[in-house]
C-alpha cells in the first residue's frame, strides 16, 4: 500500500500564479480531506469529499481557492490567484470506514 | 464546528518522566478519540484512539483515557524517549460524518 500520494512536495511561485496541488487516495478510502497548515492557524480542515462529491467547503477561505474530486483516486486544490499569505503546508488525508485519517506527505507551498 | 481545546501547548519534560496532555470538547454526542503525532517536517500520523464506550485504552508507553460526564480526553506518555519530541493533536468528529476538529497541538520536548 503506497498511502495518500501527494505531488509536487514543494512548490515556489510568484503571487499572483496559478497554483495546482495533487492528491492520490488510499484505494478502497471514500472519504478525501484537504487541510492546510501554518503555525499561526494550526491545522485547519478545508474541504471535505464523500465518494466524490464535496460535502462541506465552509473552510475554504474564499473564491481563490477551488478542489475538484473527478474521481475516486484523484483530487486537485487550486489556489488562484496565488497570494503570499497562502505559504503554508497542504495536506491531503484520506479514511475508509474506520474513521482513521491517514495523511500525504504534504505540499509545501511558498508565495513570493 | 465541534470546539476542542488542547492544554498545554507546550511541554518539557525529562527523558523518563511522564507526559499528559488533555482535550476538552463540548458536543456531548462525540463518540471517538484519536490522538495524532507529527514529527518535525513529517505528516500528523494517528498514534492511538478511544471510543466513548470504553474508559482507558494503553499501547505500551502510552495511553488514553476519557470521561465522557466531563467531556475531556487525555492522552498519557510514560517512560518518555527522545523520539517521543513531536507535536501531537487531539481530534474530535465535528458533526455525523467523518470530519474531524483537530485541537492546536501541544509542542512535546524531552530532555536527554
Amino acid at each position: 500500500d503506497a498511502g495518500v500520494i501527494q505531488s509536487p512536495r514543494h512548490e515556489v511561485t510568484e503571487m499572483g500564479q496559478e497554483v495546482t496541488l495533487r492528491c492520490k487516495p488510499i484505494s478502497g478510502h471514500n472519504s478525501l480531506f484537504w487541510y492546510r497548515q501554518t503555525m499561526m492557524r494550526g491545522l485547519e480542515l478545508l474541504i471535505y469529499f464523500n465518494n466524490n462529491v464535496p460535502i462541506d467547503d465552509s473552510g475554504m477561505p474564499e473564491d481563490r481557492f477551488s478542489a475538484k474530486m473527478p474521481n475516486a483516486s484523484f483530487s486537485t486544490l487550486k489556489i488562484q490567484p496565488s497570494e503570499p499569505r497562502d505559504s503554508a503546508v497542504y495536506f491531503c488525508a484520506s479514511s475508509g470506514t474506520t474513521r482513521e485519517q491517514f495523511f500525504g506527505p504534504g505540499t509545501r507551498l511558498t508565495v513570493l | 464546528g465541534e470546539n476542542v481545546e488542547q492544554h498545554p501547548s507546550t511541554l518539557s519534560v525529562q527523558e523518563g518522566d511522564s507526559a499528559v496532555i488533555k482535550c476538552t470538547y463540548s458536543d456531548s454526542a462525540s463518540n471517538y478519540f484519536p490522538w495524532y503525532k507529527q514529527e518535525l517536517g513529517k505528516r500528523p500520523q494517528l498514534i492511538i484512539d478511544i471510543r466513548s464506550n470504553v474508559g482507558e485504552k494503553k499501547d505500551q508507553r502510552i495511553a488514553v483515557t476519557l470521561n465522557k460526564t466531563a467531556k475531556h480526553f487525555s492522552l498519557h506518555i510514560t517512560e518518555t524517549q527522545p523520539e517521543d519530541s513531536a507535536v501531537y493533536f487531539c481530534a474530535v468528529p465535528a458533526g455525523d460524518d467523518y470530519k474531524l476538529s483537530f485541537g492546536a497541538g501541544t509542542t512535546v520536548t524531552v530532555r536527554a
